[in-house]
């Protein structure tokens, strides 16, 4: 079945604690996206990469990092993470190009006390 | 980049009958796309349209693009309860960008 995988799907973790959420797609995308959703907000982009090895930064990437070694994984990394980060996290991918729409996971309820 | 911006904010109607989002956006666009979000899941895919189309069906959506004024419509025909959601419109240019969303309730 295609589709996008996000671990862990909740967390609850303390200032500072530095976290990794992973994303894994198993479509041969070549591009990957991580969002945030706050209320009242919508979606926020953080990151996308285009394909290995190339990541760019969306609206709102301070205080994250993303890896993309490998064409199937892109983790979003909190090196020190902090309560104003605490949110709904999504992970999305497509096949390059415009008109493609985007896959999405189901999402990573981080809370950072 | 642009973000594109979804009216009214939220719309409660009664099964049956017939819902209409509307999005809006301020730049020249290559497609246009339309999401829903089930309660705390990830957005699916809906329909895209391209910057040359003004109108296109899939089943029982209808979705209209007039770039002329920069808007779109996603309209619902004979609603269900299980349609309740959050819809996004999302502009795509060089990138794309999520609105805050229209939150649809069908009441049974």
């Amino acid at each position: 079945e295609a589709q996008v995988t996000q671990n862990p799907r909740y967390l609850i973790t303390v200032t500072g604690k530095k976290l990794t959420v992973t994303c894994s797609q198993n479509m041969n995308h070549e591009y990957m996206s991580w969002y945030r959703q706050d209320p009242g907000l919508g979606l926020r982009q953080i990151y996308y990469s285009m394909n290995v090895e190339v990541t760019d930064k969306g609206d709102v990437p301070e205080g994250y990092k993303v890896s993309r070694k490998e064409k199937r994984n892109f983790p979003l990394i909190l090196e020190s993470p902090s309560p104003n980060q605490t949110s709904l996290y999504f992970c999305a991918s497509s096949l390059e190009g415009r008109d493609q729409p985007q896959h999405f996971g189901d999402g990573t309820r981080l809370s950072i006390l | 980049s642009q973000q594109g911006e979804e009216d009214p904010q939220a719309l409660s109607i009664q099964e049956g009958e017939n819902a209409t989002m509307n999005c809006s956006y301020k730049t020249s666009i290559n497609n246009l796309q339309w999401y829903r979000q089930n309660s705390g899941r990830g957005l699916v895919h809906l329909i895209l349209i391209r910057s040359n189309e003004r109108e296109k069906h899939s089943g029982r959506l209808r979705v209209t693009l007039d770039t002329s004024k920069k808007s779109s419509s996603l309209l619902i025909t004979a609603s269900r309860a299980a349609d309740t959601a959050s819809y996004f419109c999302a502009p795509r240019d060089n990138d794309m960008r999520f609105g805050a969303g229209t939150r649809l309730t069908v009441k049974p």
